[in-house]
């Protein structure tokens, strides 16, 4: 199984500043024939189900903010905030869909500082 | 506007069964693929399940294997999951996820509200 880990487990930032968020799976998500990362990105806000933000490691789900973006190939994936919003506090899971079964990173929780 | 209910969930005693249900709308049900997707309480969101649009391909974890069954009814627009032999680790709150594509292989862009499964005497 891909095992996928994520960093730093929660973190807070001033409204305004960036926010940065890691992810590393134990191997590559890289499709050589179509040469796409399977990795996303979602959101879960208290008391709410899971949001799509980002697919294909940096494609943004429709109707996302742009301050959300997406980077990184192979084993190393970045989510990155631009300008932390009071609306983004919540927990942010990453997950690979290269190989079944589909994990999820343990997930990391932003707050305002 | 996709609509994903998740129905069946509650309370039942280790070694029992219950099987979830989640009615789709607003999309063609049978071009996406579909997946489970559990959280227990407090705790990170876990993979369970997915089944291809046509429903010819499943894809479990490794957990559930032998004991739990997706399945779907593209006539009704309806997902499922039979849960047998439960165990107490399987409590959780179970979701229900279009995919974003007919692929197993594909990001779930649309969630449900979740049903709430508890396993215990």
């Amino acid at each position: 199984d891909i095992v996928v880990t994520q960093s730093p487990d929660s973190l807070a930032v001033s409204l305004g500043e960036r926010a940065t968020i890691n992810c590393k799976s134990s191997q590559s998500v890289l499709y050589s024939s179509d040469n796409k990362n399977y990795f996303a990105w979602y959101q879960q806000k208290p008391g709410q189900s899971p949001k799509l933000l980002i697919y294909w490691a940096s494609t943004r789900e429709s109707g996302v903010p742009d301050r959300f973006s997406g980077s990184g190939s192979g084993t190393d994936f970045t989510l990155t905030i631009s300008s932390l919003q009071a609306e983004d506090v919540a927990v942010y899971y990453c997950q690979q869909y290269y190989s079944t079964p589909f994990t999820f990173g343990p997930g990391t929780k932003v707050d305002i500082k | 506007e996709v609509q994903l209910v998740e129905s069946g969930g509650g309370l039942v005693q280790p070694g029992g069964s219950l099987r979830l249900s989640c009615a789709a709308s607003g999309f063609t049900f049978s071009s996406h693929a579909m997946s489970w997707v559990r959280q227990a309480p407090g705790k990170g969101l876990e993979w369970v399940s997915v089944i291809r649009g046509s429903g010819d391909y499943t894809y479990y974890t490794n957990s559930v294997k032998g004991r739990f069954t997706i399945s779907r009814d593209n006539s009704k627009s309806t997902l499922y999951l039979q849960m047998n032999t439960l165990r107490a680790e399987d409590t959780a709150v179970y979701y229900c996820a279009k995919n974003n594509d007919n692929s197993s292989y594909s990001a779930s862009d649309s969630w449900g509200q979740g049903t709430l499964v508890t396993v215990s005497s």
